[in-house]
């Protein structure tokens, strides 16, 4: 059961555009979601996270959208540059008492920013 | 401030034998995750710990063990390497469990070949 789903596996845009990449869940029990970069050979950098009881946060950039109704959320970046260029994961999180704060992260998406 | 360090960076077993991968958080982070990703796939969650107890399992088969010891400093063990236990083995490091204690740091990775 896949439950947080990243349903474009590749994305291309150009330098200086905006750069959109989706994220879907179904479990409603998730009440944080953050998004990671990755390059090949390293580990998922943190990028962006938002809570459930906001629907937009901001940073630099990046902005994070939620839409708890539509169980989606987005990440926009403004203006795209080629080292933007990257796997991003998407990922949510809750709390509980058995089995603590886990990860659950979608497929991911490559973003390839053209110059 | 160091980040989170893994070692080894890759490691080159047989089938049926036993690994031990090691991880140290960023100073003063208490919680240490450790997640399986194989090409292709978002990280999966194998487990949390903190102060030393395990407060998360994931999906995988007892063959997986973890600990974590008391400078924070964690060890994944798997034991009876199976050809599918090929992957890139991420840490991860957290303040804390629980509400308001997401964002989790990852390491570089340890990759897993099992031939």
């Amino acid at each position: 059961d896949q439950q947080v789903k990243q349903n474009s596996p590749s994305l291309s845009v150009q330098e200086g555009r905006i750069s959109i990449l989706n994220c879907d869940y179904t479990n409603s029990m998730f009440d944080y979601f953050l998004w990671y970069k990755k390059y090949p050979a390293e580990g998922p950098t943190f990028l962006i996270s938002i809570s459930s009881i906001k629907d937009k946060n901001e940073d630099g950039r990046f902005t994070v959208f939620l839409n708890k109704s539509a169980k989606h959320l987005s990440l926009h970046i403004v203006p795209s540059q080629p080292g933007d260029s990257a796997v991003y994961f998407c990922a949510a999180s809750a709390f509980w008492e058995t089995s603590g704060s886990r990860l659950t992260f979608g497929e991911g998406t490559q973003l390839t920013v053209n110059p | 401030d160091a980040g989170v360090t893994q070692s080894p960076t890759h490691l080159i077993k047989t089938r049926g034998q036993h690994v031990t991968l090691r991880c140290s958080p960023i100073s003063g982070h208490k919680s240490v995750s450790w997640y399986q990703q194989v090409l292709g796939q978002g990280p999966q969650f194998i487990f949390q710990y903190y102060e030393k107890e395990e407060r998360g399992r994931g999906n995988f088969p007892d063959r997986f063990s973890a600990r974590q010891f008391p400078n924070y400093s964690s060890e994944l063990n798997v034991n009876a390497l199976l050809l599918g236990d090929s992957a890139l083995y991420l840490c991860a490091s957290s303040l804390d469990v629980g509400t308001g204690t997401y964002e989790q740091y990852f390491g570089p990775g340890t990759r897993l070949t099992v031939t």
